[in-house]
């Protein structure tokens, strides 16, 4: 059974760097099958896609265009995880941020709905 | 993107009775190479992440109830719940994974009448 623990804090100030990480358990960040998402929700914007990182024998990361610029998702082997880490926050990116296995088939290669989801962590930019 | 437009965005329908909500991607979300539908379904309670219900417009996820069904093609799609219980009370969003960049729709809360 896949698990995903996320943490981080829950207030960030404009124009700093928000950011959380995911804890897998049940399944490898860097496995030939896993791909890691950050989505968020708000209620002005709904449920948004971020992003997304796997691994198929070198990393992929793939980023919305609404936050290509400043966001990155690393994962990190040494400690089965992967982190979000979104620069020059406003108040429009207050929301619940949720990380998120996806299914995949094709030998991993073909990507499909979200089947695991984090608990969800509220972050509130404010000063 | 591909848009995903839900209606209603509320509902209120009595227990025991038919819910329906509908889910409509502003292009088709079938892959005519295997006729499948790259679109899901998931409730969301407060305070919790959203959990698949249906995926491939069609199939349930393993344990949801059968008084879940989804139907539909290219790009109009249905989540029927065919006799309401007190825990169905949530949120319903449809999602397209036809396309890289991930797209829900805006969400249908189903309440008790």
């Amino acid at each position: 059974q896949v698990q995903l623990q996320q943490s981080g804090p829950g207030l960030v100030k404009p124009s700093q760097t928000l950011s959380l990480t995911c804890a897998i358990s049940g399944d490898s960040v860097s496995s030939n099958t896993g791909v890691w998402n950050w989505i968020r929700q708000s209620p002005s914007r709904g449920l948004e896609w971020l992003g997304r990182t796997y691994y198929r024998s070198k990393w992929y990361n793939e980023y919305a265009v609404s936050v290509n610029s400043r966001l990155t998702i690393n994962p990190d082997t040494s400690k089965n995880q992967f982190s979000l880490q979104l620069n020059s926050v406003t108040p429009e990116d207050t929301a619940v941020y949720y990380c998120a296995r996806e299914a995949t088939g094709g030998n991993g290669w073909y990507l499909f709905y979200f089947d695991y989801w984090g608990q969800g962590t509220l972050v509130t930019v404010s000063s | 993107d591909i848009v995903m437009t839900q209606s209603p965005d509320s509902l209120a329908v009595s227990l025991g009775e038919r819910a329906t909500i509908n889910c409509k991607s502003s292009q088709s979300v079938l892959d005519s190479s295997n006729n499948k539908n790259f679109l899901a379904w998931y409730q969301q309670k407060p305070g919790q992440p959203p959990k698949v219900l249906i995926y491939w417009a069609s199939t349930r996820e393993s344990g949801v109830p059968d008084r879940f069904s989804g139907s539909g093609s290219g790009t109009d799609f249905t989540l029927t719940i065919s006799s309401l219980q007190a825990e169905d009370v949530a949120v319903y969003y449809c999602q397209q994974y036809f396309i890289s960049a991930r797209t829900f729709g805006q969400g249908t809360k189903l309440e008790i009448k």
